[in-house]
């Protein structure tokens, strides 16, 4: 069964600091996607990133970084220089197969940006 | 802009009662979500629709009903409300052939007393 996990409840840095969210996910198929996602405090989760199993390639946007590493099923999000717009809810998630229909959360990571 | 709308952003509901939640999605997709979202559990898949009158349980479908009429519309049905299904519920879509993020809903946060 599909399982995601982030360790991390909440987070709390001052403005500029690095940080990095964790996740660790659990899944039988070789086939699956990892997502992350943010919600801010009106609540609509903003589609982040998307990662397919084939593809382990670090990528970049902006301040925003993710390491994926299928030897530790981790993918973890890393925000440069945060800000406090960065504050919001955080969300791994995971789909399985090509058809990807049922998307797994993990229980989120609250961030706080303090200025 | 393409978008989820969920009919209630708030609603409070009396044990027992018959509750109703709408989602309209304009973007065309086939497959919608009905998702609860509690503090330390995340986003826990109640029911999905792959097609119009086409439904699947997700992980948590106790006490929930859905459906799917039309298209572009997919309701979550609270049978007899109770009190452990105050929550935040959230409505997403996806186009099927895609495996692009989906686009979620901004909630409705239900109580029941």
């Amino acid at each position: 069964a599909q399982k995601v996990t982030q360790a991390q409840t909440e987070i709390s840095v001052v403005e500029k600091e690095d940080v990095t969210l964790d996740c660790v996910y659990e899944t039988r198929d070789t086939t699956y996607y990892l997502f992350w996602y943010k919600q801010p405090p009106s609540g609509e989760l903003v589609f982040l990133i998307r990662r397919n199993s084939f593809d382990e390639q670090n990528e970049i946007s902006g301040r925003y970084s993710w390491n994926f590493q299928k030897s530790t099923s981790s993918f973890n999000f890393t925000i440069t220089a945060s800000q406090v717009v960065d504050s919001a809810v955080y969300f791994c998630a995971l789909s399985e197969g090509w058809d990807g229909n049922k998307l797994v959360f993990g229980a989120g990571t609250i961030l706080r940006v303090k200025s | 802009d393409v978008k989820v709308t969920q009919s209630s952003r708030y609603l409070v509901k009396r044990t027992g009662e018959k509750v109703f939640l709408e989602c309209v999605q304009d973007m065309d997709h086939e497959n919608m979500f009905w998702y609860r979202q509690d503090p330390g559990l995340g986003l826990r898949l109640i029911y999905f629709s792959y097609d119009v009158k086409m439904k699947e349980k997700g992980d948590i479908p106790e006490g929930y009903s859905v459906s799917r009429e039309k298209k572009e519309r997919f309701s979550l049905i609270l049978e007899s409300a109770s009190t452990n299904q105050t929550s935040m519920y959230l409505c997403a879509s996806r186009d099927r052939d895609s495996h692009y993020g989906y686009t979620f809903g901004s909630g409705t946060r239900l109580t029941v007393v």
